[in-house]
């Protein structure tokens, strides 16, 4: 099946940096992206969805400007977590959609990002 | 709105079948999936049905749909200890296009 990846599997960052997490899509083009925030014992919450080429659309309550996705490439997005704090701590999970895989539109997951703020 | 709910928790015996279930409120959604977590990694995909259809069966798994009530299960048939996980339903809609996803049931399997 359609494999997703993300990068970095873990990262442990400072208060007041940024990180940036990669999904990519392996094996398939993915014209749309998504990306999930998991809390510990909790289910999935849309953060964003993201469309190659153009402005990802945030759900409500998600910062635009603190969370900045680029999706610039049918089988690149990235989530960039401006000026970190501990409460972005979470299990950041990315997933894609196979355009071409037929009308199931079903979604690729990937394995995940831990992210701490210290 | 949208919701999706399911039972937190299910424990059972290694053999026993399982039956986890949902109910979900948004009855435009046209797909139902039932997605597998196991710790520290993402969702599985385990198996999905079209809003038309009332059963679906692959292997060990059954899902049965009841679109009048809204309600969705998922059966695991003779159960083993690697299916412990959390098991997250899903609905799709406006247009297939957004996946609204449950809590998610963690089934806890007993040797």
């Amino acid at each position: 099946g359609a494999v997703v990846s993300q990068h970095p599997s873990r990262v442990i960052c400072k208060s007041g940096t940024s990180v940036k997490i990669e999904c990519r899509s392996l094996d398939f083009q993915a014209t749309t992206m998504f990306w999930y925030r998991q809390f510990p014992k909790q289910s999935l919450m849309l953060m964003a969805t993201s469309n190659e080429g153009s402005k990802a659309t945030y759900e409500q309550g998600v910062e635009k400007d603190k969370f900045l996705i680029n999706h610039a490439s049918l089988t690149l997005s990235t989530l960039t977590v401006t000026s970190a704090h501990p409460e972005d701590s979470s299990f950041y999970i990315c997933s894609a959609r196979d355009q071409v895989a037929g009308e199931t539109y079903e979604q690729y997951f990937g394995p995940g990002t831990r992210l701490t703020v210290t | 709105g949208e919701d999706v709910e399911q039972s937190l928790f299910l424990s059972v015996r290694e053999g026993d079948s399982s039956v986890i279930n949902c109910t979900y409120t948004d009855s435009s959604s046209t797909y139902l999936y039932w997605y597998k977590q196991e710790p520290g990694a993402g969702l599985q995909l385990l198996t999905y049905i079209f809003s038309n259809m009332d059963m679906k069966q692959d292997q060990r798994l059954t899902v049965l749909l009841n679109k009048k009530d809204k309600h969705l299960s998922l059966r695991i048939a003779d159960t083993q200890t690697g299916d412990s996980a959390i098991y997250f339903c899903a609905e799709s809609i406006t247009g297939g296009f957004k996946t609204i996803f449950g809590a998610g049931t963690r089934l806890f399997v007993k040797a």
